[in-house]
């Protein structure tokens, strides 16, 4: 079945510091990638997607571009802030009926002033 | 603004008590989800629904029930309660897609504590 593999956590960074988390999915046909991001105290929230190969999701600074040959996602940002201080999820949707997603297991970021 | 609201952020209950999770969305959305969150494994799908009255298992349906009387509601059932149901618990909803996928809209969860 489908399945995603995010980096363990927690990830703990300096302001301004380049943030890369690595997700990597096992899937059959062509999904679409997802990053969900979970503010503290909040419900889940989408940040970007990219639903063909070679496609980037961008948003808020973050960036992920969809590699089919290497099965990733990764997200990366340049320059982090304090406000990025969140629980971050991969995850992908087969598109088929419901579109169900698969999610990875998540990463906890925090960002030190 | 759309929204998904629940119906408690904080629960706790007795072990064999029957635990009732409502879900609202005002977006007017088909399909609405219903998932648990733990700790270092992500978010685990349990029940769906697709339609008013139609309900479809996740991965993991055990321990759970749902309904779905209204299309704007969705309920998950805990019907005995027990202590490694203590979870977060994450509803969504999204429009049926077309060609492309529709976002999935969450709710801010509810942390049921089992004792």
């Amino acid at each position: 079945g489908n399945s995603v593999t995010q980096m363990e956590g927690p990830v703990t960074l300096s302001e301004e510091a380049f943030l890369t988390i690595n997700c990597t999915y096992t899937a059959t046909g062509y999904p679409s990638l997802f990053w969900y991001v979970q503010y503290p105290g909040e419900g889940l929230q989408l940040l970007l997607k990219a639903t063909k190969a070679d496609d980037k999701g961008s948003n808020k600074g973050f960036e992920a571009t969809y590699r089919k040959e290497t099965t990733s996602f990764h997200l990366e940002k340049g320059s982090v802030q304090v406000s990025d201080s969140a629980v971050y999820f991969c995850a992908l949707s087969d598109l088929q009926g419901a579109q169900k997603l698969v999610f990875g297991q998540g990463t906890r970021l925090t960002i030190n002033p | 603004d759309v929204k998904v609201t629940q119906s408690s952020r904080y629960l706790v209950k007795r072990t064999g008590e029957k635990v009732f999770l409502e879900c609202v969305q005002d977006m007017d959305h088909e399909n609405m989800f219903w998932y648990r969150q733990d700790p270092g494994l992500g978010l685990r799908l349990i029940y769906f629904s697709y339609d008013v009255k139609m309900k479809e298992k996740g991965d993991i349906p055990e321990g759970y029930s749902v309904s779905r009387e209204k299309k704007e509601r969705f309920s998950l059932i805990l019907e005995s309660a027990s202590t490694n149901q203590t979870s977060m618990y994450l509803c969504a909803s999204t429009a049926v897609g077309r060609s492309s996928y529709n976002e999935q809209f969450f709710g801010p969860g509810t942390r049921l504590t089992v004792l």
